[in-house]
């Protein structure tokens, strides 16, 4: 059973698309995240969810949101997709203790043509 | 504010050897936990190492090892015995235990493992 899983695995879109990227977790945790990778492999979060609601809101583009519709779901929705948006998008939950680790998702490769 | 710093880019270490991670950390609050991370060109995150910052021991997970030096602000990763499989990037990360359960990243060093 897959703990954070997350689709598509790969998105190639056209400039101006809206997409969506889905995830879901399985372990029970209270806390899910969207991190950005870029090229450079720099990780950046940009949102992160307790218990459906938003706690963590970085100096992301309003043209991202992310939808939680309960605790084990969290969706990432994009409008009028840029190329700098090119990155790998990855989903994460955890427990809110210090020492739980991070489980990630397998990411999600956007390339915006 | 939290920061996390990796100042190597990029490492090599012969097959069989040592090799040491390094980073270092910003933070003023006095409970944490320290993460460490690798990222096979695959592109999984594959979790290592933990370290708390109330923790006497330094953490050991295989040949995985954490040189945790708090007055220093340092939380390195040691990996004995480098393997070829060993070649990755490797990211350190924090999460403060106030706030908002957030986890933030170094910039990552790129091990490679020569035979």
């Amino acid at each position: 059973d897959t703990a954070v899983s997350q689709t598509p695995k790969y998105l190639v879109t056209q400039m101006g698309n809206d997409k969506s990227i889905k995830c879901e977790q399985n372990l029970g945790h209270d806390t899910m995240y969207w991190y950005k990778q870029d090229s450079k492999k720099f990780l950046k979060i940009m949102f992160s969810y307790n218990n459906k609601e938003l706690i963590i809101n970085e100096t992301v583009p309003n043209r991202f949101s992310p939808k939680s519709p309960d605790k084990a779901h969290l969706n990432l929705h994009i409008n009028s997709l840029e190329l700098g948006d090119s990155a790998v998008y990855f989903c994460a939950s955890s427990q809110e203790y210090i020492n739980e680790k991070l489980f990630f998702g397998s990411g999600t490769q956007l390339s915006v043509l | 504010a939290q920061k996390i710093t990796q100042t190597q880019p990029g490492m090599f270490v012969q097959e069989k050897e040592a090799v040491t991670l390094d980073c270092t950390y910003d933070t003023s609050d006095p409970s944490y936990g320290l993460f460490w991370y690798k990222q096979p060109s695959s592109g999984e995150m594959i979790f290592l190492i933990y370290q708390g910052s109330y923790d006497q021991q330094n953490a050991t997970e295989g040949r995985y090892s954490l040189n945790f030096q708090k007055a220093r602000k340092s939380a390195n990763l040691v990996i004995s015995a480098s393997q070829l499989g060993d070649s990755a990037m490797y990211f350190c990360a924090m999460r403060e235990a106030s706030g908002t359960y957030k986890y933030i990243f170094g910039t990552g060093t790129r091990l490679k493992v020569l035979a």
